[in-house]
């Protein structure tokens, strides 16, 4: 079955650099995700991106995240001066057009020391 | 706006009993309905969803839940809970009306004892 895969799995990063996550995508999936999830709490959305643009953000996509679909395959999230509350489970997700399921990938622990 | 509202932080079962996690949502339009699984560092697994058709929806696992059109629910079952059932339990709702994100819940973990 066709998986969302993301990169690296866990990373632990000083406060202030920049990081970036990698996520691939299923082949022919048109919508991708960035969410989050705190320690025990709820799994957050950040932004959505279609069609080389993005689409929706919430709130806490502020202007130090960024996303980029480099190559047509890999979809990066962009955290330019991390914070200690940027720790978190980053979790990329892909959609078809006009599908009605989301695949999640496994997940990046980003740890902010 | 859409919200999703899991109203118990925990659940605790007897193995081999019927489990019931809970779930309302708030949405304008009609609702697409998820719930996923999370097992310990692990990512979110797809258990089932609700799109359209019959309110009865069966899922990974022997999984279903039942979509409540009158009551805005949601709520996730299984008859008889196994022990590898203990997790943590999101529901999500979308509506394509307010935008193509999910929506989650805060999450319920179900403590399966044998």
């Amino acid at each position: 079955e066709p998986e969302v895969t993301q990169t690296p799995s866990h990373q632990v990063t000083q406060m202030g650099q920049e990081v970036i996550l990698r996520c691939v995508p299923i082949s022919n999936h048109l919508y991708f995700y960035w969410y989050r999830q705190i320690l025990g709490q709820k799994v957050e959305f950040l932004v959505s991106f279609y069609n080389n643009e993005i689409s929706e953000k919430s709130e806490i996509f502020d202007d130090q995240f960024s996303v980029e679909r480099p190559d047509g395959s890999n979809f990066t999230l962009k955290i330019r001066s991390t914070k200690l509350e940027d720790s978190a489970m980053y979790f990329c997700a892909s959609r078809e057009q006009g599908g009605n399921g989301y695949t999640f990938g496994s997940g990046t622990r980003l740890t902010v020391v | 706006a859409q919200s999703v509202a899991q109203p118990e932080d925990q659940v605790n079962v007897a193995e081999g009993n019927p489990l019931t996690v809970k779930c309302t949502y708030s949405v304008s339009g009609n609702p697409y309905l998820f719930w996923y699984v999370q097992y310990p560092n692990r990512g979110l697994q797809f258990l089932l969803k609700y799109i359209t058709g019959d309110n009865l929806v069966k899922g990974s696992y022997g999984f279903e839940a039942e979509f409540n059109k009158s009551q805005t629910s949601f709520h996730l079952k299984k008859p008889s809970a196994l022990v590898s059932d203990s997790a943590l339990y999101f529901c999500a709702v979308e509506s394509r009306d307010a935008g193509n994100m999910l929506t989650f819940g805060g999450g319920t973990r179900l403590m399966v004892k044998p």
